[in-house]
């Protein structure tokens, strides 16, 4: 089955870059994410790179994906006290299943356990 | 509102009760997804729904979990014989389509099973 492994704290000081790792196993994702989630609100997507690219930049954060190694990383560019979070990764999956609905499968997602990015002043 | 909305916010039971957990998607959203978290891991796949029936619920635990979306649009998640192990935040999320994996998620129903 789908199995998404990221470690589970990252301690930086502010104003440096942030590098969060991801390892995934379902080698047929289209997408892979990364989702943030602060205390007490709901999950939020912050970006997302297709499958058959190598970078993504998004103002402060770089997405890089070696999917021979199925490995996928976050990078957030001077990091700020407003980024401290729980940063999720995933993969998605496909339902092809017996009640499938008209207009073909839909996506889920397996997410990672989550790495806490703790800033420090 | 603009959000996925998500009640109760807290809900506190005794083992054995009967629970349900209510989601109101964002307006058009046609998929909905049940997602649960427990304490220091990250959410786990229950079921999706794209429209009104159930398209996959390969992540339900057992067959004390059960969901329904009637009308397409509204959700439920209900618990029945509720155990402590059920403890956990419910997270509920929809999506466009559900094409992409965009998913916009809730602020959660956490449950507590005393």
């Amino acid at each position: 089955g789908e199995d998404v492994e990221q470690s589970l704290f990252l301690s930086v000081r502010e104003g440096d870059s942030s590098v969060i790792n991801c390892t995934y196993t379902d080698s047929s994702s289209t997408y892979l994410y990364w989702y943030k989630q602060e205390p007490g609100a709901g999950l939020q997507l912050l970006t997302y790179i297709f499958s058959n690219m190598d970078m993504k930049q998004d103002q402060r954060l770089t997405v890089l994906l070696n999917k021979k190694d199925k490995h996928l990383s976050l990078r957030i560019a001077d990091t700020q006290t407003g980024d401290s979070a729980i940063y999720f990764c995933a993969e998605n999956f496909s339902s092809w299943g017996p009640r499938m609905y008209s207009g073909g499968g839909a996506d889920g997602l397996t997410f990672g356990k989550g790495t806490h990015l703790i800033i420090q002043p | 509102g603009a959000g996925v909305s998500q009640t109760p916010s807290n809900k506190v039971t005794e083992k054995g009760k009967y629970v349900e957990l209510r989601c109101d998607p964002i307006s058009g959203h046609t998929a909905l997804y049940w997602y649960r978290q427990s304490l220091g891991q990250g959410p786990e796949f229950l079921i999706y729904f794209q429209g009104t029936g159930a398209a996959d619920d390969s992540g339900l635990p057992n067959d004390r979990f059960f969901a329904v979306r009637p009308e397409g649009s509204v959700s439920t998640l209900k618990i029945q014989r509720t155990e402590r192990g059920d403890s956990a935040v419910y997270l509920c999320a929809s999506s466009l389509t559900g094409a992409t994996g965009e998913l916009f998620f809730g602020e959660g129903s956490r449950l507590t099973v005393l």
